[in-house]
């Protein structure tokens, strides 16, 4: 089992929908969860990120973290066609010797 | 503003060939990676760095080796090429918090 699980979609949603993006994960050590954008032939770019459980919103962005069902979730509201690319999950735990998980990502397609 | 520089962009191999991909970042990092990006895959981890003259094996460390001899400088080596090693490489470092991972722009890799 991958320690970090990602529904690859694709997904495809009209202009101004909300989107959902889900992933779940098995190493209960992990307490950074971030969320990467990345568009087509560029590298990934942080997002988001949240410490431990709990909210974040950043604009049209929500991250939230649910420790105890080890899964996070990124909604974006009002979806606008520049969301359309695709966002990686990933996670990382407190340690000097740690590194950072990534999910398979979600492709986004968000439709004018 | 730099950030972090892979080089080469692109390659092409002829299977069996070998060669040296190099990140290189400016920003003093402690941490450093090397992921490989396959379709379906996600990013998977190869080899990284917690520290100058450190390196450890992440998820797919077959087939490739690291060197971190300089703080800025990670390398990838590939000793023997082989189809299985066509993807598309990042290389990402990120400060001690290890709560965000810098990309670089990718390189692109084909083996013949």
């Amino acid at each position: 089992q991958k320690e970090v699980e990602q529904d690859p979609g694709p997904l495809s949603v009209p202009e101004g929908a909300i989107v959902s993006l889900n992933c779940t994960y098995s190493n209960s050590a992990f307490q950074y969860f971030m969320w990467y954008r990345q568009y087509s032939r560029k590298g990934p770019e942080l997002l988001m990120y949240t410490y431990s459980s709990g909210n974040k919103e950043d604009g049209r962005f929500t991250a939230q973290v649910d420790k105890s069902s080890k899964y996070i979730s990124l909604f974006i509201r009002d979806s606008q066609p520049s969301d359309s690319a695709t966002y990686l999950c990933a996670m990382s735990a407190y340690s000097s010797a740690s590194k950072i998980i990534f999910g398979s990502g979600t492709r986004l397609s968000i439709r004018p | 503003n730099a950030g972090v520089t892979q080089t080469p962009k692109f390659r092409v191999l002829k299977t069996g060939q070998s060669m040296t991909l190099l990140c290189a970042q400016d920003m003093n990092h402690e941490y450093m990676y090397w992921y490989r990006q396959d379709p379906g895959m996600g990013l998977r981890l190869i080899h990284y760095s917690v520290g100058e003259g450190t390196t450890a094996k992440g998820e797919v460390p077959d087939g490739y080796n690291v060197s971190r001899l300089k703080k800025q400088n990670f390398l990838l080596g590939l000793e023997s090429a082989a189809p299985s090693q066509t993807s598309v490489y990042f290389c990402a470092s990120s400060d001690i918090s290890n709560t965000e991972a810098f990309f670089g722009q990718g390189t692109r890799l084909t083996v013949v």
